[in-house]
């Protein structure tokens, strides 16, 4: 079954280190996008991406970093690390053309100490 | 003020009981509307979509727009306690647009 899947799951770090989140779909979609979810936010969008070489800013996206190599991976890198980016991160990815149906990885915990 | 606002609850209500969960958004090009489950510690998922205004019902599930007075609603019948979870409302303008998510509700459903 095609699927997408994020590691690692759960994440300790401390301030100031690069952190790189992976996320990997086997839907063969060209739509990919981060998100991160706190409590009181819902869901912000990080960066997106609408293809290989593509990748564009969200609402919230200082701080972190994607590339888009192929089809099926969209790494997401925090520079150096926060407090502030304390939170649990979603993959999602979506068929073109099929707007706000997305389908989302099961999450990365991260904690930045 | 929020694009979208949602009472993050959390809602308890008894086994069988008639939910209502409900959003409300300020921006009138929103012509996509969006309904997501989301468990504990999981990925949230798609549940109901609709576009424009109007009813659209599947199972227990009936979503409901109502455009004029920027107001969306996911109604549950005969609740059950696998139906506790966080539901997410959220809408777009359409392709190539943002998709606009709301807090969450959490809902609580009792045996």
């Amino acid at each position: 079954d095609a699927e997408i899947t994020q590691s690692p799951r759960h994440k300790i770090t401390e301030t100031g280190r690069q952190v790189t989140l992976a996320c990997h779909q086997t839907w063969n979609h060209n739509n990919m996008f981060w998100y991160r979810q706190d409590l009181g936010h819902g869901l912000r969008l990080i960066h997106y991406s609408y293809g290989v070489q593509d990748t564009n800013k969200g609402e919230v996206s200082d701080g972190y970093s994607v590339s888009r190599s192929n089809t099926e991976d969209l790494p997401l890198t925090l520079e150096s690390a926060a407090s502030s980016q304390t939170s649990v991160y979603f993959c999602a990815s979506s068929l073109e053309g099929r707007t706000g149906e997305l389908f989302f990885g099961e999450g990365s915990r991260l904690t930045v100490l | 003020q929020k694009e979208v606002e949602q009472d993050p609850g959390p809602l308890s209500v008894p086994e069988g009981a008639i939910v209502s969960l409900n959003c409300t958004y300020s921006n009138s090009a929103f012509q996509y509307f969006m309904w997501y489950r989301q468990y504990s510690r999981k990925g949230p998922e798609l549940l109901m979509y609709t576009y424009s205004s109007g009813n659209k019902e599947d199972g227990r599930f009936t979503a409901q727009v109502d455009k004029s007075s920027k107001y969306i609603s996911l109604f549950i019948r005969d609740s059950q306690p696998s139906d506790s979870a966080t539901y997410l409302c959220a809408m777009t303008a359409g392709y190539g647009n943002k998709l606009v998510f709301g807090a969450g509700t959490i809902l609580r459903v009792k045996s």
